[in-house]
């Protein structure tokens, strides 16, 4: 089945204890994208890729860090958590490197920041 | 700054009665407009993409359009599967992985 998977689903950490939530997509998508949504807001990009090794900034990628070193995952790495950082997370793919086709998502995952 | 804002952020309707979601946008070379709906709790699943104004798209009951300045869904005789949350998003300018979402409108489709 296509389709991205995001681990861990739900997450509860503490400030400053360095996480990492994995995505991963069997679609063989160049493009991949994290996205962040807060209650009543829509989709806020975090970071994206268009190709391996390839990564650039979106909108809100302060505190953020990505690494692209295979074309089927896109981890998003919080090195020191902060409760602000508590948020909906969402892993997209697509097809073109230019992300112009549509975009696959993953489940989501709760991350909860004490 | 790209812009989406979408209009209204909730609405009401009871089934069968027709309405239109808005998403108005303000940036400098529109490449691609998208909508995307959600349930609660889960990923967002792909609508439609409309690339130049004019151009419209339909799926069932829902129906999307496109002018220069905006973009609107319509949906026809809607039924409580309807409910969602409506997303629309832009991809603009020479960044060409850059997306910008609206904040969306929920939907609420009464028996």
């Amino acid at each position: 089945e296509a389709q991205v998977t995001q681990n861990p689903r739900y997450l509860i950490t503490v400030t400053g204890k360095k996480l990492t939530v994995t995505c991963s997509q069997n679609m063989n998508h160049e493009y991949m994208s994290w996205y962040r949504q807060d209650p009543g807001l829509g989709l806020r990009q975090i970071y994206y890729s268009m190709n391996v090794e390839v990564t650039d900034k979106g909108d809100v990628p302060e505190g953020y860090k990505v690494s692209r070193k295979e074309k089927r995952n896109f981890p998003l790495i919080l090195e020191s958590p902060s409760p602000n950082q508590t948020s909906l997370y969402f892993c997209a793919s697509s097809l073109t490197s230019g992300g112009l086709s549509e975009q696959f998502f993953g489940p989501g995952t709760r991350l909860t920041v004490l | 700054e790209d812009q989406v804002t979408q209009s209204p952020e909730a609405l009401r309707l009871q089934e069968g009665e027709s309405s239109s979601l808005n998403c108005s946008y303000t940036v400098s070379g529109l490449r691609g407009l998208f909508w995307y709906r959600q349930d609660p709790g889960k990923g967002p699943e792909f609508l439609f993409t409309l690339y130049s104004a004019g151009e419209e798209k339909e799926k069932e009951r829902l129906k999307a359009t496109l002018t220069k300045k905006e973009s609107f869904l319509h949906i026809t005789a809607p039924k409580p599967e309807d409910s969602a949350t409506y997303l629309c998003a832009v991809q603009a300018g020479t960044n060409a992985g850059k997306s910008t979402f609206g904040d969306g409108t929920t939907l609420t489709v009464k028996p």
